[in-house]
């Protein structure tokens, strides 16, 4: 069964500070992997998705995602915070196209002024 | 933009009474689901339904919940008999089915059982 590990239920980083939010997953076969953004009192938006080709992949507001086979991993990175980019971050794998999705714990972005 | 709607924003209700949580997906989709969350806790996978059957269900999704497509736009939640447990923020999602598996998120509705 495939299963989303986030690291960190909590992160902050400084305004214009490089963001890092870490996610691993497990899956027998090769997944599909998502980030989804969650605002205050909002619903579920989507970021960035890997299916398939190149493995660097680039999403809304300047994030992108790498998605590293050999360490099972799908970090999020964006190279300077912004005040807005304070939210609830949520790595998912599915397993097929239009499979349920499994979703990490989520991780709290806090950005500092 | 399309978006996926669902009504109420926030339910209240008693303990043992049923609930029904409404979603309008996206137009020309053709996959539905319904996830939850838990406060504080992550969003989980509930019941996924295609071509007017269940697809796929978790073992969340017990008899006291059920789903239904009444007409060509709704796409229902029932909860049967509430329990405390129940309360959560419910997640409609829909998506297209063919090359791109990007489910498009409701806003979510509240239900608080007392």
């Amino acid at each position: 069964a495939q299963s989303v590990t986030q690291l960190g239920s909590h992160v902050s980083v400084s305004e214009g500070a490089l963001v890092l939010l870490r996610c691993n997953y497990s899956s027998s076969v090769p997944p599909y992997l998502f980030w989804y953004v969650q605002y205050p009192n909002q619903g579920l938006q989507l970021l960035l998705k890997y299916t398939t080709g190149a493995t660097l992949v680039k999403g809304i507001n300047g994030f992108e995602a790498e998605f590293k086979k050999s360490e099972t991993s799908f970090h999020l990175t964006k190279p300077s915070a912004h005040m807005s980019d304070a939210a609830e971050y949520f790595c998912a794998v599915s397993l097929n196209r239009d499979d349920k999705i499994i979703f990490g714990k989520g991780t709290r972005l806090h950005i500092l002024p | 933009e399309p978006e996926v709607t669902q009504t109420p924003s926030h339910q209240v209700t008693q303990m043992g009474q049923e609930v029904i949580l409404r979603c309008v997906p996206i137009s020309n989709h053709l996959y539905f689901y319904w996830y939850r969350q838990i406060l504080g806790q992550k969003v989980e996978f509930l019941v996924s339904f295609y071509n007017n059957e269940i697809s796929e269900k978790s073992e969340i999704f017990d008899d006291q919940f059920s789903v239904e497509r009444p007409d060509g736009s709704n796409f229902t939640l029932k909860i049967r008999s509430t329990k405390l447990e129940d309360s959560a923020m419910y997640f409609c999602a829909s998506s297209v089915g063919s090359h791109n598996n990007e489910q498009f998120f409701g806003p979510g509705t509240r239900l608080t059982v007392l």
